[in-house]
């Protein structure tokens, strides 16, 4: 069965922090993955994706990995701030038509 | 674009009843995806469309759940009757492309079922 796993499902740091976020996947031979950010009581809203070639991605202080054979993909935040609380979710795309299967999501909460 | 707009964003209802969702989503998209999200299971897939065709309803629970898409503009989720379990947020997103693309979300719809 391919799954998406996310540990821990809870982290506290203090602000200014860098961290990472782990994901694992149970099949290494994905189409792509991607990171979604989930606010409370609200939608998600998508924040990298990486395509199975590619090693990682990058948007502002966030940075994406993928390391296939290894089933895992990191997602690291540098210079955490408070802004940067709520539930950080991984879905993975096993194959071109199949369906993106997510993790259960990791909530961070940055301490001021 | 306002995005992907989903309506009523909280419903309560009895066990039995008809519950409807409806979802508007982002012009120009020709994707569209139905998920449930719950503490217990996370974000399931139930549905998605294609230029307003079913393509993959194989996560749909039971034929409690129906979904249709008559336009390019507009999608409904039906349960009936529902039941408490069904009770949980239902996110309708929309996409260019099936999954090379970024999905975009709405902002769900909170089900209760008492």
């Amino acid at each position: 069965k391919q799954e998406v796993t996310q540990i821990p499902a809870a982290l506290s740091v203090p602000e200014g922090e860098n961290l990472v976020l782990n994901c694992s996947f149970t099949d290494s031979a994905i189409y792509n993955l991607q990171w979604f950010r989930q606010d409370p009581g609200k939608g998600l809203t998508s924040l990298l994706l990486i395509q199975s070639s590619q090693r990682e991605q990058t948007s502002g202080r966030l940075n994406a990995s993928l390391d296939k054979s290894s089933g895992r993909s990191t997602l690291y935040i540098a210079a955490s701030q408070p802004g940067d609380s709520a539930t950080y979710l991984c879905a993975v795309l096993f194959g071109a038509n199949s369906k993106l299967t997510f993790g259960k999501g990791i909530t961070l909460s940055v301490r001021p | 674009d306002a995005g992907v707009i989903q309506s009523p964003r909280h419903e309560v209802t009895e066990m039995g009843q008809e519950v409807t969702l409806r979802c508007k989503p982002i012009s120009g998209h020709d994707y569209l995806f139905w998920y449930r999200q719950t503490m217990m299971r996370g974000l399931e897939l139930l549905i998605y469309f294609n230029n307003n065709v079913p393509i993959d309803d194989s996560g749909m629970p039971e034929d409690r759940f129906s979904a249709k898409m008559p336009n390019a503009s507009f999608s409904t989720l039906k349960i009936q009757p529902s039941e408490p379990r069904d009770s949980a947020v239902y996110f309708c997103a929309s996409s260019f492309g099936q999954y090379t693309y970024e999905q975009y979300f709405g902002p769900g719809t909170r089900l209760t079922v008492t």
